[in-house]
């Protein structure tokens, strides 16, 4: 089975950096995803690690560390717009497993 | 614009009634996916289908049933039997990334679902 663990809730201010954790216990494991969703709407993709390392992408940037179940997700120069709900989640066999997402709420 | 199109986007039903919640893609994707989303949780997978005329269940299928006769369709039928089913539902379709080669979701804005 899968099980995956991120902080429920995260504050930050516009402007600044924040790190959102993700830590995993998987029986099989076929790449890690990171989602974005805001309030009442669908997810939408942000990054995706199959390898060791850091995976850049403009604002946001994803690591991941298989051989410790760990990754992060790292927002920079937070916005207002990037307060929404963050996704990880965790591709097994041949299924998506996510975990239940942080909240992170960006004040000016 | 191609996308996914849930429908309807509220739906309300009363406590033994059947449901049926649609979901069609114009992606062109094999793979089509139901999940729930409730409050505090994070989505579960209802039932999924990797090709036409097949699918298979996901960790929380009772109480749900679903087809895929066409490619672009996967309906799901919440019915009588799901104890819970007061929810919101998420399509989803993939297909490989052709930069990382990851199956890469694309879902639908969702369909929440209130049994009175």
């Amino acid at each position: 089975g899968q099980n995956i663990d991120q902080p429920t809730e995260m504050t930050a201010t516009e402007g600044a950096i924040v790190q959102i954790n993700c830590t995993y216990q998987t029986s099989g494991f076929n790449g890690l995803f990171w989602y974005q969703q805001h309030a009442g709407e669908a997810p939408t993709f942000l990054s995706y690690n199959v390898l060791d390392g850091l995976e850049e992408k403009g604002r946001f940037s994803s690591f991941l560390s298989r051989s410790k179940g760990y990754s992060y997700l790292l927002l920079k120069e937070l916005q207002m717009k990037d307060s929404a709900s963050y996704l990880c989640a965790v591709r097994g066999y041949s299924t998506l497993t996510f975990g239940k997402g942080t909240m992170l709420l960006v004040s000016p | 614009d191609g996308g996914i199109t849930q429908s309807p986007k509220y739906l309300f039903r009363k406590e033994g009634q059947n449901v049926t919640l649609s979901c069609e893609q114009n992606l062109n994707h094999d793979a089509m996916y139901w999940y729930r989303q409730d409050p505090g949780q994070g989505l579960r997978l209802i039932y999924y289908s990797q090709i036409v005329n097949d699918f298979q269940k996901g960790d929380i299928a009772e109480g749900y049933s679903v087809s895929r006769e066409k490619k672009e369709s996967f309906p799901l039928t919440v019915t009588s039997a799901q104890k819970n089913p007061t929810a919101f539902y998420l399509c989803a379709s993939s297909i490989a990334d052709r930069r990382s080669g990851a199956n890469v979701l694309t879902f639908g804005a969702g369909s929440r679902l209130t049994v009175l």
